[in-house]
Parts: C-alpha cells; structure tokens; sequence
C-alpha cells in the first residue's frame, strides 16, 4: 500500500519568518505528481503547489516552494514571510496508482501550521 | 469558472439509514473522485470515476457505492449508516484520470450519524 508520512503534527511560526513542512512518500512509480494541500478551518481543500518528478527544477509558487528529493522520497513545503492567512492544515499527498493510472491520492495525516503575530 | 460544488453543505443521519451526496465537478473535467476525511485525519481515497466507470476503489465496505452521470456529476451512496461513517466527504475533479493531473475539491458534506 502507498504511504504519505507527515512527521510533524504541529508547527508554529512567527509572522514573516520561514517554516518548513516535511513529507516522504512511497511509491513504485518513476513518474508522477506530488502535491501539497492547504485546508483552513473552512474546510475547503486548496492546491497550494504541485512538483513533476520527473523534473529536477523544484517547484515555486510566490512564497511557497519544494525541496524535492526523488531517490530519498523527500518532498518538503518551504513558506517563505509566513502571513497571519497561512495558518491552516497543510497535507501532503501523492497519486495512488494500480498499476493502469492514480485511483486517487493517498494522503498524510497532516501538519497543523500556526502563525504567531 | 464555478468550482467543484457539493450538496448539501451538512447532513444528520440516524444509524441504520441510507444516505446520498452529490458533487458537481469542474466543466470540462470528465474525472471525479470520493475521499472521506475523520476528524483529525487526511482524506481516505473511496472511489474514483472516470467516464461513468469506476477506475479505482479504497478499502471501503460494499455499503459505499457510487456512480457517475453522463454529464460527469457524480453521486455517493452509503447504506445501512454508522456511528464511524460520520465524517467529511470530500469530491474532488480533474480534467482526466492518471498521474499526472491535479485533483480540485469542493467544500465538502458534512455528514453526522447518530
């Protein structure tokens, strides 16, 4: 079975500092996506960035990047100038394949990001 | 562009009932997905559908069913409630099924057994 592990339950931050959400998968496959999710207290899930594995580049979207390491299955969610609006559960996920393309994702248990003012 | 919507927003179910969700996806996406989200926890993948065809199942029991309509909207059905399926279900869209398409989700049922 496919397993997403997010080591650390909760992190906190000061406001504009920068934190570092850890995640390591496990897959079979040579080629995929990984993920990162936000969800606040809404609920609602957002994408918060994506990394092609088979890139070497890592990933960034404005203030958010990756630190993608394929051999050790590594990919961790830097936040840089934390923002008050940040403060949520940050999920980590990856595509869970049978074999003949993803059923769906497979999801760690999540980190719950508190930003300190 | 609307976004994945789901209905309705909470649901209260009494143990033993049926009860069925409903998730519209993006436009033009022909891939919907089903997770279950417990309190605490990250989403548990339940069913995926691709073209009105189930492309993938989780470790769900037989009561969790679901279905996909010709114009891509999808229906989740479990039977014979829980007090354990209180729970959020989350629909997810994307545009195709494999792995390498990102996955959209709607805001979720709330669904409470009691």
């Amino acid at each position: 079975a496919q397993t997403v592990t997010q080591s650390q339950p909760e992190m906190s931050v000061q406001e504009a500092e920068t934190v570092t959400l850890s995640c390591t998968y496990d897959t079979s496959e040579s080629d995929y996506y990984l993920f990162w999710y936000k969800q606040p207290p809404s609920r609602q899930m957002i994408l918060v960035i994506r990394q092609e594995a088979y890139k070497q580049q890592n990933a960034t979207e404005n203030r958010f990047s990756v630190n993608f390491q394929k051999a050790a299955k590594s990919f961790s969610l830097k936040i840089s100038d934390s923002q008050l609006g940040d403060a949520a559960m940050y999920f980590c996920a990856s595509p869970t394949s049978s074999g003949g393309g993803a059923d769906g994702l497979t999801f760690g248990k999540g980190t719950h990001l508190i930003i300190q003012p | 562009d609307a976004g994945v919507t789901q209905s309705p927003t909470h649901l209260i179910k009494t143990r033993g009932q049926h009860v069925t969700l409903r998730c519209s996806p993006i436009s033009g996406h022909k891939s919907v997905s089903w997770y279950q989200q417990v309190l605490g926890q990250g989403p548990q993948f339940i069913f995926q559908y691709y073209e009105k065809e189930e492309r993938g199942r989780g470790n769900f029991p037989d009561r969790f069913s679901a279905r996909q309509f010709p114009n891509y909207s999808s229906e989740l059905n479990v039977n014979a409630l829980l007090l354990g399926d209180s729970a959020l279900y989350l629909c997810a869209s994307s545009l195709e099924t494999g792995l390498f398409y990102e996955q959209y989700f709607g805001p979720g049922t709330r669904l409470t057994v009691t």
